[in-house]
């Protein structure tokens, strides 16, 4: 069966500028969670959705990262006023309701902010 | 806090010498620990977890709450395990399903 898919795979922006990612996961994975990637580090926890709802938002860096899952299945993690700081690799998992620790990772949007 | 260490970032070997991949980690509780594999070109995928206990690939990981380590370990190393390696842990109740990577190593296996 099909993987997590995300777009787009690459997105080269401006400082300032806004941006989206789009996350799609396994079907019948009810947990999402955002990663963010930084050269030569391990991912780094964004936020966790079980469901629809934000169970643990805790790893955004500031009020401009917002991610939403209207629907219980595909996300969109937003970036108002883009930092060359933001410039990573933003990596979504998905996990099925009885393995939470394994979780299936998407390709990767890797963002650049000039 | 929570944190996970990876102290080689390149851990270089021959084919067919034993691999050990270190991960230590700082937990207070009863921590489930993880090996994460990214081959070239490819998406970060579970390697092996400590609850199974099992070997994946040849590689197996015993967790050791004395020395808090969970350490990766393949007797005779393939080409083909050239990767990077992450070392992740997840808090293992109420719900908290966030997984805490170490910085990673990456292992290359030379003919």
């Amino acid at each position: 069966g099909a993987g997590v898919s995300q777009t787009p795979s690459n997105k080269v922006t401006e400082k300032g500028k806004y941006v989206e990612l789009r996350c799609d996961p396994i079907s019948g994975h009810t947990a999402l969670y955002w990663y963010r990637q930084s050269l030569g580090q391990g991912p780094e926890f964004l936020i966790y959705f079980q469901g629809t709802g934000a169970a643990d938002d805790s790893g955004l860096p500031n009020d401009r990262f917002f991610a939403v899952r209207p629907e219980g299945s595909v996300s969109t993690l937003k970036i108002q006023r883009t930092e060359r700081g933001d410039s990573a690799v933003y990596l979504c998992a998905s996990s099925s309701p009885g393995s939470p620790g394994e979780q299936f990772f998407g390709p990767g949007t890797r963002l650049t902010v000039l | 806090a929570q944190r996970v260490t990876q102290p080689e970032k390149l851990l270089s070997v021959f084919k067919g010498a034993p691999v050990e991949l270190k991960c230590n980690y700082s937990y207070s509780g009863s921590p489930e620990l993880f090996w994460y594999v990214q081959y070239s070109r490819q998406r970060l995928q579970l390697l092996l977890r400590h609850i199974s206990r099992e070997s994946i690939k040849g590689f197996t990981a015993d967790l050791n709450k004395g020395e808090t380590s969970f350490h990766l370990k393949k007797p005779f190393a393939q080409e083909e395990d050239s990767a990077m390696y992450y070392c992740a842990l997840r808090k293992f109740s109420g719900g908290y399903n966030k997984l805490i990577f170490g910085a990673g190593t990456r292992l290359a296996v030379h003919p």
